[in-house]
């Protein structure tokens, strides 16, 4: 009865470096979201995604960043050329749908950029 | 656009104090509320949810109304423990973007002491 797994858990990346992060949702959930968590502040939305689809980017910085769900295979959050602001908490829900469907968290990355 | 604030925290107790956790919203249409609990180093875990007007939440001796006159979904409980010690986040869905994304508080750390 796994529930949502991200890895990894902690994530030391030196700036310029990628950043790959990894979800893999609730058995038989097809809709997955990406929140960031800046230190001493609540997680903010980045990008929801359904099965090969990006949804909703509008909380996804334009450059550096980006988001795929393939049809096989878990979410990954992708960050180029990671900066020091980059450090952060990314957090990886996943639902059975959108709207008043529960959201199941997983335990977050942490990256840390140095 | 749509918001969350929620009381600054921390907020220490002794066990068996009364809580309450202020929580206001700003939203276009009719959000669901809800509130998250991360303990520490893990993921958010859904506490308790209310999904139209005078709704009860409630969940493990924590209950929470939706109050639209208000725009309030303030978090209480009766008697805490120490187990409850926590960071808790009030958050509600998106209407806006339409996609079921939260939008969360700041959070408020909660420390119960023995």
């Amino acid at each position: 009865n796994a529930g949502v797994m991200q890895n990894p858990r902690h994530l030391v990346r030196r700036r310029g470096q990628e950043a790959r992060l990894r979800c893999s949702p609730v058995k038989g959930h097809s809709h997955v979201y990406w929140y960031r968590q800046l230190p001493e502040e609540g997680l903010k939305f980045m990008v929801y995604l359904q099965k090969e689809n990006i949804i909703d980017e509008s909380g996804m910085p334009k450059e550096r960043f980006s988001a795929e769900f393939p049809k096989e295979g878990p979410s990954i959050l992708r960050i180029q050329q990671v900066v020091r602001g980059d450090s952060a908490a990314y957090f990886c829900a996943s639902s059975l749908g959108k709207g008043t469907y529960e959201q199941y968290f997983g335990p977050g990355t942490r990256l840390t950029v140095t | 656009g749509n918001s969350v604030t929620q009381m600054e925290g921390p907020v220490t107790l002794s066990e068996e104090a009364f809580l309450t956790i202020n929580c206001t919203y700003t939203a276009t249409g009719y959000p669901s509320l809800f509130w998250y609990v991360q303990y520490p180093g893990e993921g958010l875990q859904l506490l308790l949810k209310a999904t139209k007007a005078d709704d009860k939440g409630s969940n493990k001796g924590f209950e929470a109304t939706y109050r639209k006159e208000t725009t309030s979904f303030h978090l209480e409980k009766g008697s805490v423990q120490v187990s409850d010690s926590a960071v808790y986040f009030c958050a509600l869905s998106d209407t806006g973007g339409s996609q079921g994304n939260l939008i969360f508080g700041k959070g408020t750390k909660l420390s119960v002491k023995p």
